[in-house]
């Protein structure tokens, strides 16, 4: 069985930087094929496209986030970090992460996702 | 960037009737990398469909998917009462994926 869970502030300030991380389980991000996205919502909106990584370490990015998006991964620990920086009040949403097979950016498990705030 | 059009925005309908959702892209998509979400309330996303037509794992046949090229069509048959939700559609086509703005299916 899959699961994903989103943790990490729920607050930040104006022109800092949000680390979030996806603790998975149910996979193996060493496995070929294999990939975790992160996705975003704000209150109200609709779904957007943040960033993508792979079980070979290639990775995708918005084009629409001015290169403030970094994704890594920690095999060992079943783990991806999504860092996005200098943070806006508009970046206030719901952050997921997600799991993909085979096809990066379709998305059949997501994690409950986190609500992050930016505020002063 | 591959835009995705849902129509219409709102739904009102009755359990038991058919609800019929519309997704356009703005331009075609290969091998219809075309699928499906549904959202509730405080809840993540759902995949439903994908490839168009193909059901993800435990999804009722009462939930179907048709189209290609740019037309796409999520049909729900005999609507639940749990099926009242907001439904996405998202294209996979390539980068950046992409998702409508969704269709709320509400309670007439």
């Amino acid at each position: 069985q899959i699961t994903l869970k989103e943790s990490g502030p729920t607050l930040v300030k104006p022109t800092q930087t949000l680390t979030l991380t996806c603790t998975f389980s149910g996979f193996s991000l060493s496995r070929s094929g294999e990939g975790v996205g992160w996705i975003r919502q704000a209150p109200g909106k609709a779904l957007e496209w943040l960033a993508l990584i792979y079980w070979d370490d290639d990775k995708r990015y918005s084009p629409f986030l001015n290169n403030r998006l970094t994704v890594t991964k920690d095999t060992s620990k079943n783990q991806v970090v999504l860092t996005l920086t200098n943070m806006e009040p508009v970046d206030t949403a719901t952050y997921y992460c997600a799991h993909s097979y085979r096809s990066g950016y379709l998305y059949d498990y997501w994690g409950q996702g986190t609500l992050v705030t930016v505020s002063s | 960037e591959i835009v995705l059009t849902q129509s219409p925005g709102t739904l009102s309908l009755s359990p038991g009737e058919r609800a019929t959702l519309s997704c356009r892209a703005s331009q075609s998509l290969r091998n219809s990398y075309l699928a499906w979400y549904q959202q509730k309330p405080g809840q993540a996303p759902r995949l439903l469909i994908y490839g168009a037509s193909n059901r993800a794992t435990d999804i009722p046949d009462r939930f179907s998917g048709s189209g290609s090229g740019t037309d796409f069509t999520l049909t729900i048959n005999r609507l639940e009462p749990e099926d009242f939700a907001v439904y996405y559609c998202q294209q996979y086509n390539g980068s950046p994926p992409t998702f409508g703005l969704g269709t709320k299916v509400d309670i007439k």
